[in-house]
């Protein structure tokens, strides 16, 4: 069964850091590109950042370049977004998705989504 | 950056009736448009891919059309599991865009 499953979420003060990461299973992971897309509470959903399988290409939204890194780790089925810089906007829940084939782009599956709260 | 517009925002319906909702794109996407569904306090799911291609495990009562900059996402027969918001977006161009949502809320 293909799985992703986020981590990292909290609380942390404006101007903060904090890590996000995604374990995949189920599938070869480093045949896939990968994705970060986050929801604002009670809002819509937001793309956020895209890493290629060998991380030969990385993507990001406006909104947060400069300030995000994503990255993988292939040895270890896991995704990665590291968040400098956080700002009250940045509050939302944050999904790791996998496309859906490796040359089929839209985004499944999705993991359940982890927390985060930029908040004094 | 391509722009994806929903429309209705709302979409009231009875169950057994038909939805249908509607998605442009501010430039041609080709057949690169997804649509999502989404229920409270879930992820995203798959619904459509390639503009028409039902994901596995989809019921056929989904059914997607379009190409280029207008796109339509039909509920045919709506049942109580349906309702949810719908979301679709373009993975033709950098960066992804999503569409604001439609929310298809019980008549």
């Amino acid at each position: 069964e293909v799985q992703l499953v986020e981590s990292g979420g909290g609380l942390v003060r404006p101007g903060g850091s904090l890590t996000l990461s995604c374990a995949a299973s189920g599938f070869t992971f480093s045949s896939y590109s990968m994705n970060w897309v986050r929801q604002a509470p009670g809002k819509g959903l937001e793309w956020v950042s895209s890493i290629s399988g060998s991380s030969g290409y990385m993507y990001y939204a406006d909104s947060v370049k400069g300030r995000f890194t994503i990255s993988r780790d292939n040895a270890k089925n896991s995704l990665y977004l590291q968040m400098n810089g956080l700002r009250a906007e940045d509050t939302a829940v944050y999904y790791c998705a996998r496309v859906f084939l490796v040359l089929e782009l839209a985004f499944d599956p999705w993991g359940q989504g982890t927390l985060v709260t930029v908040s004094s | 950056e391509i722009v994806i517009t929903q429309s209705p925002a709302t979409l009231s319906v009875s169950p057994g009736e038909r939805a249908t909702l509607s998605c442009r794109a501010s430039q041609s996407v080709s057949s690169d448009l997804a649509w999502y569904q989404q229920k409270p306090g879930q992820a995203p799911r798959l619904l459509i891919y390639g503009a028409s291609a039902r994901d596995t495990g989809v019921p056929a009562r989904f059914s997607g059309r379009g190409s280029g900059t207008e796109f339509t996402l039909t509920i045919s027969g709506l049942q109580s599991e349906d309702f949810a918001v719908y979301y679709c977006q373009q993975y033709n161009n950098w960066p992804r865009t999503f569409g604001q949502g439609t929310k298809v809320e019980i008549k």
